[in-house]
């Protein structure tokens, strides 16, 4: 276990509908990191989050965007969903200021129908 | 750009045995950590070792050690006395001052 929780393990949406997922950073953690996994594909960085500001994001549209909380948990929500957003979406946790390799979650398994 | 390269995109093994899964990286940073992440049907990315560039010496953790050659850019993953429990996805990744980037993963299955 790596005290990285995510929420939900699965979710299935509707093209066009709106997603949140949500993610708990390890105690500790400032950094938290969203990536998108699609199948037999390593994971694709989306965005950063250092201490509530977006720090650093991969190629990925505006419609995917996030949050970070006071406590370092964090959200990615997904709008205007589409079918190639079908995906493991995986958090992972880390501090920026020791530079300590990642923590990951399970993961979000969301499916677009 | 910084990429990641596994060429091996299937391996299988018999238990007991030794493999080896190649990884090679692109980056003109001199300072980086590189990882081997193990992903089984969970799908939680598990951390199985990891190597500063800085360092010559090879990462060891228990069967599962490294071959890192800095100027080759190669960082190879040697699985010693695979178990069945080793069958999983196996991704290359490394970090500079960006996040990290992943290979495309090395599926690894052990026979019984």
């Amino acid at each position: 276990e790596t005290g990285v929780t995510q929420s939900p393990t699965h979710l299935i949406k509707t093209r066009g509908q709106q997603v949140t997922l949500r993610c708990s950073s390890q105690s500790g953690h400032n950094t938290v990191s969203w990536y998108q996994q699609a199948l037999g594909q390593g994971p694709q960085f989306i965005f950063q989050y250092y201490r509530e500001e977006e720090n650093g994001r991969g190629n990925f549209p505006p419609r995917f965007s996030g949050l970070q909380f006071p406590n370092y948990s964090s959200e990615l929500n997904v709008n205007a969903l589409e079918l190639d957003d079908s995906a493991l979406y995986l958090c992972a946790s880390s501090s920026r200021d020791r530079n300590t390799e990642a923590f990951f979650g399970q993961g979000t398994r969301l499916t677009v129908v | 750009a910084q990429t990641v390269t596994q060429s091996q995109p299937e391996m299988s093994v018999q238990e007991a045995e030794t493999v080896t899964l190649s990884c090679t990286y692109d980056t003109s940073e001199s300072n980086y950590y590189l990882f081997w992440y193990k992903q089984p049907p969970s799908r939680q990315m598990i951390l199985v070792i990891r190597q500063e560039a800085y360092k010559q010496q090879n990462a060891t953790e228990n069967r599962f050690s490294v071959n890192f050659q800095k100027a080759a850019k190669s960082f190879s993953l040697k699985i010693s006395d695979s178990q069945l429990g080793d069958t999983a996805m196996y991704f290359c990744a490394f970090i500079t001052n960006t996040p990290l980037v992943f290979g495309k993963g090395t599926r690894l299955s052990v026979i019984a």
